[in-house]
């Protein structure tokens, strides 16, 4: 199974400044087709997840453009470039290139 | 509009079995892949399996191969979660969600398995 690794697993930060996930696969996330299923979710306390990025870097309908995904092979990255409150929460990376489909082990976002 | 409920979780003893639902709405389910997704209190999240829109393809994660069955009734709009022989371990909350790598992606809010003796 590939293993999806996270850092940092808690990233306090000031409203207003910008905060980064890094995610790390052990094997490379590219399919037979060229795509590279590499998805960014958010869960806020108390709900289910949803999902911010898919595909490294294509966001979601509705998702602020403060958010951003980028990185290749087996290294990405989250941004936000401008934390606000609404963005407290866990948030996961997601390979879903290879089944089983797996998680990093999240990065809680916390306002200082 | 969109709506994915699941149902059929509880407080169950080692080694017995439930199962699980989700009862679809406000789209045409039998068109989209289906996933289970759990998340153990105040861990992580562990994709469980997943079933094509047809039903002919299923994939298990190594932890439940053998003893979950997932399945769906595309004239009942319903996904379906048999859990046998139940661990501890396999205490969680259960989500039933759509599509989880698309733009299309939809989860539902949940349902709790607690096993316990």
């Amino acid at each position: 199974d590939i293993v999806m690794t996270q850092t940092p697993l808690s990233s306090p930060v000031t409203l207003g400044q910008p905060a980064s996930i890094s995610c790390r696969s052990s094997q490379s996330l590219v399919d037979s087709d060229g795509n590279t299923h590499l998805s960014w979710l958010q869960q806020r306390p108390g709900q289910p997840p949803r999902l911010l990025i898919y595909k490294i870097s294509n966001r979601l309908s509705g998702v602020p453009d403060r958010f951003s995904g980028s990185g290749a092979g087996t290294d990405f990255t989250l941004k936000i470039s401008r934390v606000e409150a609404e963005d407290v929460g866990v948030y996961y990376c997601m390979q879903a290139t290879h089944y089983p489909y797996t998680f990093g082990q999240g990065t809680k976002l916390e306002i200082k | 509009q969109v709506q994915l409920v699941e149902s059929g979780g509880g407080v169950v003893q080692p080694g017995r079995s439930l199962r699980l639902s989700c009862a679809a709405s406000g789209f045409s389910f039998s068109t989209y892949v289906m996933h289970w997704v759990r998340q153990a209190p105040g861990k992580g999240l562990e994709w469980v399996t997943v079933i094509s829109s047809d039903g002919g393809t299923k994939y298990y994660a190594d932890s439940v191969k053998g003893r979950f069955t997932i399945s769906r009734d595309n004239s009942k709009n319903t996904l379906y979660l048999q859990v046998n022989t139940l661990r501890v371990e396999d205490t969680a909350v259960y989500y039933c969600a759509r599509a989880i790598r698309d733009p299309e992606e939809y989860w539902g809010q949940g349902t709790l398995v607690t096993v316990s003796s």
